[in-house]
């Protein structure tokens, strides 16, 4: 059975970092890009990058590119999303994913940008 | 950016209803869209893959076509747990983009 599972969310203050992590399980992680996308409490679904399955390249939505960095470790089956200078707007559930378009994802974790 | 955009936002149905939700793209995507399924306070389900693809596990009611840059996802006829947000993804070029979903409920 496939299984994402993600961890390192929480309360964060404006301009801090925060590093998310995605265990993954049910599959050979290392045949697979990988994603993250995430959900504003609007509900507003943003795709936020994505890595190759060796972790040579990456690619990421414009407007998060200068601030959020995603890499992989696939000896540990593990995704990560870095993020820095974090915003008030960065509030949202954070999804890992598998692939270009999420066959599957993570139950998410909650990120919440305030002071 | 490719913009999808979908309709209705709200789609209020009765059970047994047969039901369709739209997404137009702004640009050529061919058939790299998919459908997803959110149940509150649950992760996405991919529904559908390539436009038209019934995902692994998902019932036969549900169906994805395409006309031209108008992508459709319908139910047959409606049952409750059916009940949910729904909304498309584009795949066909970065940075890939989302419909503004619907929210399927009971009328």
């Amino acid at each position: 059975e496939v299984q994402l599972v993600e961890s390192g969310g929480g309360l964060v203050q404006p301009g801090a970092s925060l590093k998310l992590s995605c265990v993954a399980s049910g599959f050979t992680f290392s045949d697979y890009w990988m994603s993250w996308v995430r959900q504003t409490p609007g509900k507003t679904m943003e795709w936020i990058g994505d890595i190759k399955y060796d972790g040579s390249y990456t690619n990421y939505a414009p407007s998060l590119k200068n601030r959020f960095t995603i890499s992989r470790d696939n000896a540990k089956s593990t995704l990560y999303l870095q993020m820095s200078n974090v915003r008030s707007e960065d509030t949202a559930t954070y999804y890992c994913t598998r692939g270009w378009g999420g066959d599957y994802w993570g139950q998410g974790v909650m990120v919440t940008v305030s002071s | 950016d490719i913009q999808m955009t979908q309709a209705p936002s709200s789609l209020p149905a009765s059970l047994g209803d047969r039901v369709t939700i739209t997404c137009r793209a702004s640009q050529d995507i061919g058939n790299y869209l998919r459908w997803f399924q959110q149940k509150p306070g649950k992760s996405p389900r991919l529904m559908i893959y390539g436009a038209t693809n019934l995902a692994a596990g998902v019932p036969s009611r549900f169906s994805g076509s395409r006309s031209g840059s108008d992508y459709s996802l319908t139910i047959s006829s409606l049952e409750s747990e059916d009940m949910a947000d729904y909304y498309c993804l584009q795949s066909k070029e970065s940075p890939f983009t989302f419909g503004s979903g619907t929210k399927l409920e009971i009328k």
